[in-house]
């Protein structure tokens, strides 16, 4: 079974602050790292799909970079507003052929305006 | 275009009791999945399917059943129901493609809230 950790577990940022967070993966499992942004009483959407060493991708005021060498990806927000306000899912794809997404237990983000 | 359709929303069983948990998509997506959401957990996979008539187990597939008839339903069925088997779930599908191929995130079902008393 596939370890995957995001930290921190959940987090308080002032509106207007930028923040970020971290998701840690065995590195010699990877295929592709998803990010999902899960809002309470929705369903995970998907922000990124990475795949190559040193992918950074962006959207809008989000953004994530990848180190498959060491096995870790960070999420970015610049200028946090409250609809922001969700919970951060990574996800490992380890290239297995079909089985799935290991998913981290989330970074649980509330902006306090 | 409505993505990936889950019903019922919300369920109250009693242990022993059967129920099965419908998905659909129009995507035209190969892949699909059933994932259960616990407290304090990451999302477990129960079961998967890779295309109409293949289906495989996931990490936690005790007490659940799939079939896949068609590309586009993805129906899990519980047969004995247990407490341990309350839960929030989610069916999600994906594209995948070959090797060197994009590689795509899963669109997720809005979740069905199992509670077995």
């Amino acid at each position: 079974i596939l370890n995957v950790e995001q930290s921190p577990q959940s987090l308080h940022v002032q509106e207007g602050d930028s923040t970020n967070f971290t998701c840690s993966f065995p590195s010699s499992n990877f295929y592709a790292l998803h990010w999902y942004r899960w809002e309470t009483a929705k369903s995970p959407e998907a922000l990124f799909v990475m795949t190559l060493n040193g992918d950074e991708k962006k959207k809008g005021r989000i953004s994530a970079t990848l180190n498959t060498k060491e096995g870790y990806s960070y999420l970015y927000i610049k200028g946090s507003q409250p609809e922001d306000s969700a919970t951060y899912l990574c996800a490992l794809d380890s290239g297995g052929g079909a089985d799935g997404l290991t998913f981290g237990k989330g970074t649980h983000l509330i902006i306090q305006p | 275009n409505a993505g990936v359709t889950q019903t019922p929303k919300f369920r109250i069983l009693k242990i022993g009791q059967s129920m099965t948990l419908q998905c659909a998509q129009d995507m035209n997506h190969n892949y699909m999945y059933w994932y259960r959401q616990d407290p304090g957990m990451g999302l477990k996979l129960i079961y998967y399917s890779v295309g109409a008539g293949i289906t495989d187990k996931g990490e936690v597939p005790n007490g659940y059943n799939v079939s896949r008839s068609t590309t586009e339903d993805f129906p899990l069925r519980l047969e004995l129901a247990a407490p341990s088997q309350t839960s929030v779930y989610f069916c999600a599908s994906s594209y995948r493609g070959g090797p060197g191929q994009g590689n795509y995130g899963y669109t997720f079902g809005s979740g069905t809230r199992l509670t077995v008393v």
